[in-house]
């Protein structure tokens, strides 16, 4: 079993849905969350980060985190086309914080 | 701002040969690293460098050896290239922020996309 499990999708949802995507990990050690978002043929670049349990917003997006069960969120509101990319989650421990554990990704498009 | 920049950013081997994929930051970052991208595979750890001179395993390092002699750049070689090491490889660096909270915001490279036939 991976130690980040992201289910790889694909999702295509309209324009102004809601998009709404999870990861569930095994390690009770992690602390800092990021998701990361990786548009085609580009290297990933970093799009929110938590540090332990709760939620966070930045304009469209909201992350949250339920270190309880184990598992975050990325939701994204009034999805716009130029949200199309592919989505990782990324994990660490307080220990060893400068390895990250990824997620395979979910690959999101909004059609217009 | 360049951040982190990989070169070459295409390549094609045959398989057997060697070649050295390049990797240099100016964020002043302590670490870096070396990715692989495969599809339903996500981004695999190949090694690390914690901090100048310094380098480690990852999760996939077999067939990759890796160079960290000067802080800002970070060398990833292929000794003798398989096919199975066709990949896009990208490269990132890292600091831990000061105060109460340790941190590891990874920036990454645009990629190097490598096909070894």
């Amino acid at each position: 079993q991976k130690e980040v499990e992201q289910d790889p999708g694909p999702l295509s949802v309209p324009e102004g849905a809601i998009v709404s995507l999870n990861c569930t990990y095994s390690n009770s050690a992690f602390q800092y969350f990021m998701w990361y978002r990786q548009y085609s043929r580009k290297g990933p670049e970093l799009l929110m980060y938590t540090y332990s349990s709760g939620n966070k917003e930045d304009g469209r997006f909201t992350a949250q985190v339920d270190k309880s069960s184990k598992y975050i969120s990325l939701f994204i509101r009034d999805s716009q086309p130029s949200d199309s990319a592919t989505y990782l989650c990324a994990m660490t421990t307080r220990s060893n914080d400068y390895k990250l554990s990824f997620g395979a990704g979910t690959t999101v498009t909004v059609r217009a | 701002n360049a951040g982190v920049t990989q070169t070459p950013k295409f390549q094609v081997l045959k398989t057997g040969q060697s070649m050295t994929l390049q990797c240099a930051q100016d964020m002043n970052h302590n670490s870096m690293y070396w990715y692989r991208q495969d599809p339903g595979m996500g981004l695999r750890l190949i090694y690390y460098s914690a901090s100048e001179g310094t380098t480690d395993k990852g999760e996939v390092p077999d067939g990759y050896n890796v160079s960290r002699l000067k802080k800002q750049n970070f060398l990833l070689g292929l000794e003798s290239a398989a096919p199975s090491q066709t990949s896009v490889y990208f490269c990132a660096s890292s600091t831990r922020d000061g105060g109460g909270e340790a941190k590891n915001i990874q920036y990454f490279g645009a990629g190097t996309r490598l096909s070894v036939l």
